[in-house]
């Protein structure tokens, strides 16, 4: 057990609406990292959270959002769902940074399902 | 339809043989390098890093090479067990960035026989 939690553990939603998936991270660690896995494939960087600040961002467009609140828990939001965002949605939560290179500790994710 | 695992890597060993999993990296910049493992249906679980400082770290029954010569990294599992079989992922993350990205490769699929 990492100690990383998310929630809820399956979703399934139609094309265009709105979902929020949530995290909670390791105790005493101050990053959350969020990467969407599609099946068969390696997870790939939505973005980071570093003390409540975005603090890195892969190649996602803008209706992939997300916050960090003040316990180090975090959202991700996306809007407009689209057939090829389902996915397995991973949470990795990290002790950040100047020591950013550390290892992340994965959640055991949300299966998003977009029909 | 897409299949699970259809494109990945796989390799096939039997009980108590030792493991080598290969994982070819890109990014001459990256200098930080870890090993997953992801059992069907959970979250990536951390085995064994290695910074670009080094060319060998060691853990319990697992051992991490890494040649920046030719950006090859491996993972060696001694005494390979059916717990073992999983998907195996390398991941790496690029100097000079402020943040800790985790680009992932593309995975090995381990399956250990009785």
């Amino acid at each position: 057990e990492t100690g990383v939690t998310q929630s809820p553990t399956h979703l399934i939603k139609t094309r265009g609406q709105q979902v929020t998936l949530r995290c909670s991270s390791q105790s005493g660690h101050n990053t959350v990292s969020w990467y969407q896995q599609a099946l068969g494939q390696g997870p790939q960087f939505i973005f980071q959270y570093y003390r409540e600040e975005e603090n890195g961002r892969g190649n996602f467009p803008p209706r992939f959002s997300g916050l960090q609140f003040p316990n180090y828990s975090s959202e991700l939001n996306v809007n407009a769902l689209e057939l090829d965002d389902s996915a397995l949605y991973l949470c990795a939560s990290s002790l950040g940074g100047v020591m950013a290179k550390n290892i992340q500790y994965f959640g055991a994710g949300t299966r998003l399902s977009v029909l | 339809g897409e299949s699970v695992g259809l494109h990945l890597p796989t390799l096939s060993v039997q009980e108590g043989d030792n493991s080598i999993i290969n994982c070819a990296y890109s990014n001459s910049a990256s200098d930080y390098f870890i090993w997953y493992k992801q059992e069907s249906g959970k979250g990536p679980q951390f085995i064994i890093d290695i910074r670009s400082n080094m060319d060998k770290r060691q853990g319990q029954r697992v051992t991490v090479l890494l040649n920046k010569t030719v950006k090859h990294l491996s993972l060696q599992i001694a005494a390979t067990q059916p717990g073992d079989s999983a998907v195996y992922f390398c991941a790496e993350i690029a100097g000079g960035t402020s943040y800790g990205k985790l680009t992932f490769g593309q995975g090995t699929i381990l399956t250990v026989h009785p």
